[in-house]
């Protein structure tokens, strides 16, 4: 059973260039979320997929984000036009219905 | 308000020794789960232990243990025999809701520094 995995690990861009991150969740869970953590705070949450469908968007999520999950399997999240505040590491998590999360690596973006 | 509290931003514990690691909470949802992941140094978060609001029990997982008193809105981790790998970041988090219940929101985490 592999865990959560995330690619890339890191990603360094200049401000104003776009990003995606991948995330293939743990093969049974129909659940997938995107969290962001910046340095000295918890996690705080961004999106969340049930199979294919994204049920649940933070107000964190602003325009230049994007996520999808076409298959209901893995996920991907763009953000356009980086800025610095961008700056953090992304994580994401997977589940079955009512069961705890669990968590990738995460990938840590560096905004230049 | 905070619904996560960890009031705790960095804890010394002495290798063997137990070590209680404080978190408080605020719903209003009486459905609701609590649970605790530990963080390392390299970046992954662990999940360690859960707690359902409506569990009549203190949930146990090996050398964890969560102290909830659902009256006073706390979720203490219990770490015994404590051990240098224990030395992490330690979150608490909060799902409210039953059913289709989703995120997490998280404390802004506890820094436990396991000595010799």
């Amino acid at each position: 059973d592999t865990g959560v995995s995330q690619d890339p690990r890191h990603k360094i861009t200049k401000r104003g260039q776009n990003v995606t991150f991948r995330c293939d969740p743990i093969s049974e869970h129909n659940r997938l979320y995107w969290y962001r953590q910046t340095l000295g705070q918890g996690p705080e949450f961004l999106t969340y997929f049930q199979n294919e469908a994204q049920l649940e968007k933070s107000r964190l999520l602003s325009d230049r984000f994007s996520a999808e999950r076409p298959k209901g399997s893995f996920s991907t999240l763009e953000i356009q036009r980086t800025e610095q505040g961008d700056s953090a590491m992304y994580l994401c998590a997977s589940s079955n219905h009512n069961q705890p999360q669990h968590f990738g690596d995460g990938t840590r973006l560096s905004i230049l | 308000a905070q619904k996560i509290t960890q009031t705790q931003p960095g804890m010394f514990v002495q290798e063997k020794e137990a070590v209680t690691l404080d978190c408080t909470y605020d719903t209003s949802d009486p459905s609701y789960g609590l649970f605790w992941y530990k963080q390392p140094s390299s970046g992954e978060m662990i999940f360690l232990i859960y707690q359902g609001s409506y569990d009549q029990q203190n949930a146990t997982e090996g050398r964890y243990s969560l102290n909830f008193q659902k009256a006073r809105k706390s979720a203490n981790l219990v770490i015994s025999a404590s051990q240098l790998g224990d030395s992490a970041m330690y979150f608490c988090a909060m799902r409210e809701g039953g059913g289709t219940a989703s995120k997490l929101t998280f404390g802004t985490g506890t820094r436990l520094q396991v000595t010799l």
